[in-house]
């Protein structure tokens, strides 16, 4: 069965850094690229960041330059390093496992991990 | 990267058929068939419904369906039930390895 759980979200004031995880089983996570979507509270979801299997990264314009996503294949790991956190960015953060099989779509999603920003 | 634009609500009663929008612009939704949905009940992960813009995972009911037309994506759901009682969105690919969703559609079913 395919998991992905996510974990270390928080509460964290303006400026300050924040790293989410993502573990996954179930599938073989090399043959994957990986995304992060959030949903900041009573919005829609918004796509963040992306790691190609070859860990080429991509950015949404909103994040690029603050946020790093990066994956370890040995732990079956995907992490998201969250820099000069700004309330904007209080979402709840979910990874989710990207198929171009199924039309670059995103088949699997984890149950999300809450980020705070908050003076 | 504009979120596309879905409504807010949408409802209907039991068995009836409803459409929820998706509308993009020439950038997304108007140059690929790379529209998917997705459905998500409250503290659970978003589901797959659609992807290539018609196209059915499998196991997921034959009652939701997608088109597209220019601009604008749709997804509709035939013979409403109480458990399709959700929030949906809609996802499109950007280019550029990017992509877009939309604003989200919470369904009623009255």
């Amino acid at each position: 069965e395919v998991q992905l759980v996510e974990s270390g979200g928080g509460q964290v004031k303006p400026g300050e850094s924040l790293r989410l995880s993502c573990g996954a089983s179930g599938f073989i996570f090399n043959n994957y690229n990986m995304h992060w979507v959030r949903q900041a509270p009573g919005k829609g979801l918004e796509w963040v960041s992306s790691v190609s299997t070859s860990s080429s990264t991509f950015y949404a314009d909103s994040v690029r330059g603050r946020f790093t996503i990066s994956r370890d294949n040995a732990k079956s790991s995907l992490y998201l390093q969250l820099n000069s956190l700004r309330a904007e960015d209080t979402a709840v953060y979910y990874c989710a496992r990207y198929t171009s099989t199924l039309g670059a779509s995103f088949d699997y999603w984890g149950q999300g991990t809450l980020v705070t920003v908050s003076s | 990267q504009s979120a596309l634009t879905q409504p807010a609500s949408v409802s209907g009663s039991p068995g009836q058929s409803i459409t929820i929008s998706c509308t993009g612009s020439r950038s997304d939704v108007g140059s690929y068939n790379l529209v998917s949905w997705y459905q998500r009940d409250p503290g659970k992960a978003p589901k797959l419904l659609i992807y290539e813009v018609t196209k059915r995972p499998s196991g997921v009911s034959n009652r939701f369906s997608g088109s597209k037309s220019g601009n604008t994506a749709s997804l509709t759901i035939s013979g409403l039930q109480a458990e399709d009682e959700a929030d949906y969105y809609c996802c499109s690919y950007a280019g550029s390895n990017t992509f877009v969703f939309g604003s989200g559609t919470t369904v009623t079913v009255l």
